[in-house]
């Protein structure tokens, strides 16, 4: 079957830095993307990573490492707003993308 | 705000009910997608329109029923659905096939009695 795993929640301070991490098992890869979403809202594309390496996006950075069916979404600077779900998401191709469950992330004061 | 709007945002439905959700994108995408968001689960592709054609349709239980009138549009059509239908249903739009960026619409949180 195809699978990301992602952890289901994480708590970090504000200013701090976390990382997100998702492994992924599916039949086909074309990139790896990370998605925000805020309860009651939609989910929003933070960034997509087609190739091994970091891609950094203002305090936001993700990383992928296709040889290990692994990537992470870091987020420094962390501040309250950044309280939200991240979702890992495979590209497998066509119209096709699998997602992990999220992660829950909450920032404290 | 996403280009992608979602009506209505709230809906409670009783089991022998047909209602309709109803998706539609101003960004002049070719490419429309409906997925179920239950509780602490992955987010499940249920059916994917391309140029007003169904591409992918994820073995859905016949009780949804999608509808793609043009590109801008897309429904989905509900009737006899079951109390773990409840879920946030999502509508996502993309530009071309090839490209993984979706644009999400904010849901129709749907209660089934």
């Amino acid at each position: 079957g195809q699978s990301l795993e992602q952890p289901s929640e994480v708590t970090a301070v504000e200013g701090a830095i976390v990382q997100i991490n998702c492994t992924y098992q599916t039949s086909g890869f074309y990139g790896l993307s990370w998605y925000q979403q805020h309860d009651g809202g939609a989910p929003t594309f933070l960034s997509y990573n087609a190739l091994d390496g970091l891609e950094e996006t203002g305090r936001f950075s993700s990383f992928l490492s296709r040889s290990d069916s692994y990537g992470y979404l870091l987020l420094q600077e962390l501040q309250m707003k950044d309280s939200a779900s991240y979702f890992c998401a495979v590209y497998t191709g066509g119209f096709k993308t699998i997602f992990g469950a999220g992660t829950r992330l909450f920032v404290k004061a | 705000e996403t280009g992608v709007t979602q009506t209505p945002r709230h809906l409670v439905m009783g089991m022998t009910n047909k209602k309709s959700l109803k998706c539609e994108q101003h960004l002049g995408h070719n490419a429309m997608y409906w997925y179920k968001q239950s509780a602490k689960k992955p987010l499940e592709l249920m059916f994917v329109y391309s140029l007003e054609e169904r591409v992918e349709n994820n073995s859905v239980p016949s009780r949804f029923s999608p509808e793609c009138p043009n590109s801008s549009h897309l429904f989905l059509h509900l009737h006899t659905l079951q109390p773990e239908d409840s879920a946030l249903y999502l509508c996502a739009s993309s530009q071309r096939q090839n490209t993984d960026t979706q644009y999400f619409g904010p849901g129709t949180r749907l209660t089934v009695l």
